[in-house]
């Protein structure tokens, strides 16, 4: 099976600019996770989406929202860059397994807000 | 507010010997615990899970323990090698969603 892949790998903004960054799963998992990973505060859990719907979500302001279409793939948007959302924003996706679940990873994009 | 720590500074190992990593976490109750590695530039790897009814759980060269009462895992690796230098992360996780908390992790360097 091809693992979780992100689109694009790295990315280079202006503050107040918006983003788009896209998360394909692995095939059959249909949860998908966004977190956002910088050497101060470390990973972050921004927001799950489970069959189109968001599932859970983070302690992130409005500015960052997701979506998942209905093949699974799930995109995230962070409208008005501000210089703190420079890092690196991980997609993940799992597949239930009895009542716990394994995060599998995508490579993650690197965001660099000027 | 939950917290997860993790050895803040690197843990530097010689090659052959067992790593022995912490994490510990505050006003929290978990179901499970999860570690994982994570290589630079690239998205974390899940390694072994264990959930709050096990003791213990083994995979290889990998034995990872749980206690709740102490609040604490304990992440070991046997016979380590050059190879397993990277940085190990461990989440805690409740119920079926996917949100994970995440320690910041430890960097481990393996050398000869």
């Amino acid at each position: 099976k091809a693992g979780v892949t992100q689109t694009p790998r790295y990315l280079i903004k202006t503050r107040g600019q918006q983003v788009t960054l896209s998360c394909s799963p692995i095939s059959g998992h249909r949860s998908v996770s966004w977190y956002q990973q910088t050497p101060g505060q470390g990973l972050q859990f921004l927001f799950e989406y489970f069959s189109e719907t968001q599932r859970n979500k983070g302690n992130f302001p409005g500015r960052f929202s997701g979506r998942q279409f209905s093949n699974s793939r799930s995109e995230m948007n962070v409208s008005t860059l501000e210089l703190g959302d420079s890092a690196l924003y991980l997609c993940a996706s799992s597949s239930l397994t009895g009542t716990q679940e394994t995060q599998y990873f995508g490579p993650g994009t690197r965001l660099l807000v000027l | 507010s939950q917290k997860i720590e993790q050895n803040s500074e690197a843990l530097n190992i010689q090659e052959g010997k067992t790593a022995t990593l912490t994490c510990n976490y505050t006003n929290y109750s978990p179901a499970y615990l999860q570690w994982y590695r994570q290589d630079p530039g690239r998205g974390p790897v899940f390694l072994l899970l264990i959930r709050e009814n096990e003791k213990e759980k083994r995979k290889e060269r990998l034995k990872v323990t749980f206690d709740t009462t102490l609040k604490q895992s304990l992440f070991h690796i046997t016979a380590s090698q050059p190879a397993d230098s990277a940085t190990y992360l461990c989440a805690l996780g409740h119920g079926t969603a996917s949100k994970l908390t995440f320690g910041t992790g430890t960097r481990l360097q393996v050398t000869l």
